[in-house]
């Protein structure tokens, strides 16, 4: 079973719209999460950390379900600057795990 | 966050041959980190390279074919060795954040074997 597993999509939604991502995760004990945004051709950058409480930065809220083991990424009123790739991520001990991404395009 | 280059950004090599990456970073940091990511893929760890003691690499990677060097505590470099078409990716390296649990990577390197 895979440590980190996210629905690939591709996510092609209009702009102004809210769109969500969601990772699940396999270990109870992980301990940190994130989201990053990978764009063409460049390398990962992270875009948020995700905490028990769910934080909010602008338009993105992230929120973690431990019960669950999922996360999720909020991106409401979409831009076209949005298009991406997300990347969820997992830390365990000193081992991080990334998910496969999940691709977004925002059409004007 | 810290500041990561890494030479060369991208290179065509031939099968057979080898090619070095190099990685440095404008602090010093404890361990650096070296990934793979394939087309259409995730990013997949190859090694944690340690200043002063030898890499660990992860499950399916080792020293023979990535020799990781760790000279000081801001420069690494991984040596891709006796390339084959499969080889070819993106390398990157990375360093944890200084609250110590994120990471950021740098640019890449695009590696592509004919």
């Amino acid at each position: 079973r895979k440590e980190v597993e996210q629905d690939p999509g591709p996510f092609n939604v209009p702009e102004g719209a809210t769109v969500a991502f969601n990772c699940t995760y396999s270990n109870s004990a992980s301990q940190s999460f994130f989201w990053y945004r990978q764009d063409c051709r460049k390398e990962p950058k992270l875009l948020m950390s995700v905490y028990s409480s769910g934080n909010e930065d602008g338009r993105f809220t992230a929120q973690l379900n431990r019960a669950s083991q999922y996360i999720s990424l909020l991106i409401r009123d979409s831009k076209l600057s949005d298009s991406a790739t997300y990347l969820c991520a997992v830390s365990t001990g000193n081992q991080f795990y990334f998910g496969t991404g999940t691709s977004l395009t925002v059409i004007p | 966050s810290a500041v990561i280059s890494q030479k060369p950004s991208r290179d065509i090599c031939q099968r057979g041959t080898s090619l070095t990456i190099q990685c440095q970073v404008d602090s010093q940091v404890t361990m650096m980190f070296w990934y793979r990511q394939q087309p259409g893929q995730s990013l997949t760890l190859i090694a944690t390279a340690n200043q002063g003691s030898e890499a660990t690499y992860e499950s399916g990677f080792v020293i023979d074919k990535f020799p990781i060097s760790r000279p000081n505590l801001t420069f690494s470099t991984l040596t891709v060795s006796n390339m084959s078409p499969e080889d070819s990716s993106i390398y990157l390296c990375s360093v944890r954040g200084p609250l110590g649990y994120e990471q950021y990577f740098g640019p890449g390197t695009r590696l592509t074997v004919t």
